[in-house]
């Protein structure tokens, strides 16, 4: 079975510039996460979906944030215009109803 | 608003030994699970261990156990005979419907 699919893994870029981050979940998962890391605030959660509607988006930092989920197997976190304070691990995670995260192998953004 | 506390930043145990990471969370849920993630250097984040709040019984998966005191709400995790290979990042983690992460704990499992 495949697990949580990410890319890109490193991505670096420069202030201004619009950035696309992709997450493809566990098939058959109808729960969908995006968390970003730093080291000062850890994991903190963005948004998520349930059913491929957004059901909490009040962890998304500004409104430069968007994430959609067209579908059960595709999810997209949009920075635009992206900023050098974005700079951050970002991982996307699924589940089944109640069971655990399964996590992407993140995605690392750089901005400069 | 659920929060999740870790309040140990940075721990450091000789090989062998037996360690714990505190948890401690707050909500007004009853039904709801918790977890602990480790993330090695290769920042893939593990499940470690997970325990559903109606269970009393102590979740246990090989040397890794916890103490879920659900009145307290603390859910700590022991490792026993720790090995170099458990050197990572902790996390606890909460569940009710949305999934939160305590700020976690960098273990050094020393030679």
């Amino acid at each position: 079975d495949a697990g949580v699919i990410q890319s890109p893994r490193h991505e670096v870029t420069e202030m201004g510039q619009e950035v696309t981050l992709r997450c493809k979940p566990i098939s058959g998962h109808d729960y969908l996460f995006w968390y970003r890391q730093t080291m000062m605030r850890g994991l903190e959660l963005l948004i998520y979906f349930n059913n491929n509607v957004p059901i909490d988006d009040s962890g998304m930092p500004e409104d430069r944030f968007s994430a959609k989920m067209p579908n059960a197997s595709f999810s997209t976190l949009k920075i635009q215009p992206s900023e050098p304070r974005d700079s951050a691990v970002y991982f996307c995670a699924s589940t089944k109803d109640a069971g655990e995260l399964f996590f992407g192998e993140g995605s690392r953004l750089t901005v400069l | 608003a659920q929060t999740v506390t870790q309040s140990q930043p940075e721990m450091s145990v000789q090989e062998a030994e037996t360690v714990t990471l505190s948890c401690t969370y707050d909500t007004s849920e009853s039904n709801y699970y918790l977890f602990w993630y480790k993330q090695p250097p290769s920042r893939q984040m593990i499940l470690v261990i997970r325990q559903e709040a109606y269970k009393q019984q102590n979740a246990t998966e090989n040397r890794f156990s916890v103490n879920f005191q659900k009145a307290a709400k603390s859910f700590s995790l022991k490792i026993s005979d720790s090995q170099l290979g458990d050197t990572a990042m902790y996390f606890c983690a909460f569940r009710d419907d949305k999934i939160i992460f305590g700020k976690g704990t960098r273990l050094h499992i020393l030679p």
